[in-house]
């Protein structure tokens, strides 16, 4: 069965400052897709990062970068010059391509990140 | 805004009733998805639905059900609630199979 574990109840950073959310995921399938997704305050889910299991390159999308280590079955997110705007739950969610899971995600229990100014 | 819109966004109601939540996905999005977010449980997906057929099934209690209709709108009916049914339910939508999902505001649900 498929699993997504952020060992990371809860986590500290200065503003400014990068922070990596750990990631790592359990896995039969070959072929499968990585997720990072952040949940602030007021509750909406916001799509964070991809990462798909056959792409060489680790994706980045502005501050936001996936350190995908394929091998390690990791895919941690790395926060660059965080804001105090990036406060929130981060969950990372994993897509497998077999079976009935053919297109939902399965999530981590999250992370809190706490961004001081 | 994701694009996604859910109705309710609260909802307060007792133990036994019924309630329906309503989902409508971005233009074009054939997938809608929902889950429930509890605080012991996390993010639970419960059903999956494309172009108005059920796809995929989570850990949705047989009092749940839900439906997509044929302008791909969505509801999740919860029947005989318990208290244990207080949570967040999402409602989430993607254009393909392996895309990104992308989230509704949630409802909020508060069984008293």
């Amino acid at each position: 069965a498929q699993k997504i574990t952020q060992t990371q109840p809860g986590m500290f950073v200065q503003e400014k400052e990068a922070v990596t959310l750990d990631c790592t995921y359990d896995t039969s399938d070959q072929s499968y897709g990585l997720f990072w997704y952040k949940q602030p305050s007021s509750g909406e889910m916001i799509f964070l990062i991809y990462q798909g299991s056959y792409d060489e390159q680790n994706a980045t999308e502005g501050r936001y970068s996936l350190n995908f280590q394929k091998a390690r079955k990791s895919a941690n997110l790395v926060i660059s010059a965080s804001q105090l705007g990036d406060s929130a739950m981060y969950f990372c969610a994993m897509r497998g391509q077999g079976g009935g899971s053919q297109g939902n995600l399965i999530f981590g229990k999250g992370t809190k990140l706490s961004v001081k100014p | 805004d994701s694009g996604v819109t859910q109705t309710p966004k609260h909802l307060i109601t007792a133990t036994g009733q019924r309630v329906t939540l309503r989902c409508s996905p971005r233009s074009g999005d054939l997938s809608v998805y929902w889950y429930q977010q509890s605080l012991d449980q996390g993010l639970q997906f419960l059903i999956q639905y494309y172009n108005g057929e059920e796809r995929a099934k989570g850990n949705i209690l047989e009092r749940f059900s839900a439906q997509q209709f044929p302008d791909l709108h969505s509801e999740l009916n919860l029947s005989s609630l318990e208290l244990g049914d207080s949570a967040l339910y999402f409602c989430a939508s993607s254009v393909r199979i392996d895309g990104e999902l992308f989230f509704g505001e949630g409802s909020r649900l508060t069984v008293l």
